[in-house]
């Protein structure tokens, strides 16, 4: 099974800044990555699909990149509803994991 | 327009089963390459993978949990339904349905969830 860490568990941002998410594969996923946003009570929302791809409706400010085993999530400038907690998501093999999420709060 | 929606029992006891329903709409899991799953997330942390099935049946289990788990679908009325049994605090979680695809395996599509507690 594939382990996915996230860095940092929490980050302080202001908004209108940057913010760069990590998260970490124990083994190659290749591009097999996903991103998702989750805000308290709601299910999780897809941002990201194939590590850099942007899901359908979501804003330009959001990015991602990376491949094998280092992936980044990009917030170009945090609007004050990107307040959340975001998730990656490997769908390389079977079981299908997730990071553990970073939360992103207003500093 | 597609929707997945969780039924089931918001509180059960230690040792029982439980059964959820996914019931979606707006596409068929008798198309090729679909698939519906089970995510599930303990308050306050992360997700995890119980299950999924594929159109053409085909079933995937968390290695942790196959054991008490069941997945099984009925195509002809937009039904996909999670067994677990021995159920215990720890399964305390929201249980998310989720459709995915079997090579497009992330998840656009996710139910509003169902919060099922595990106590005496």
């Amino acid at each position: 099974e594939k382990v996915m860490t996230q860095s940092p568990a929490t980050l302080s941002v202001s908004p209108g800044e940057r913010a760069t998410l990590s998260c970490r594969a124990s083994q190659s996923v290749s591009s097999n990555l996903a991103w998702y946003q989750q805000k308290p009570g709601q299910a999780p929302r897809l941002l990201i699909y194939g590590a850099s791809t942007r899901a359908a409706g979501i804003p330009a400010r959001f990015s991602g990149s990376g491949s094998g085993t280092e992936f980044t999530l990009t917030i170009s400038s945090l609007q004050s509803e990107d307040f959340a907690v975001y998730y990656c998501q490997q769908y390389n093999n079977w079981p299908q994991t997730f990071g553990q999420g970073t939360k992103v709060e207003i500093k | 327009q597609i929707t997945l929606k969780e039924s089931g029992p918001t509180l059960v006891k230690p040792t029982q089963t439980l059964t959820l329903t996914c019931t979606f709409s707006g596409f068929s899991l008798s198309t090729n390459g679909v698939g519906v799953g089970w995510i599930r997330q303990p308050p306050g942390k992360a997700l995890e993978w119980l299950a999924l099935i594929y159109w053409d049946d085909d079933k995937r289990y968390s290695p942790s949990l196959k054991s008490r788990l069941t997945i099984t679908k009925d195509a002809s009325k937009n039904q996909v339904v999670l067994t677990m049994t021995n159920m215990d605090p720890v399964d305390t979680a929201t249980y998310f349905c989720a459709h995915s695809h079997w090579n497009r395996a992330w998840v656009p599509y996710w139910g509003q969830g169902t919060l099922v507690t595990v106590s005496s």
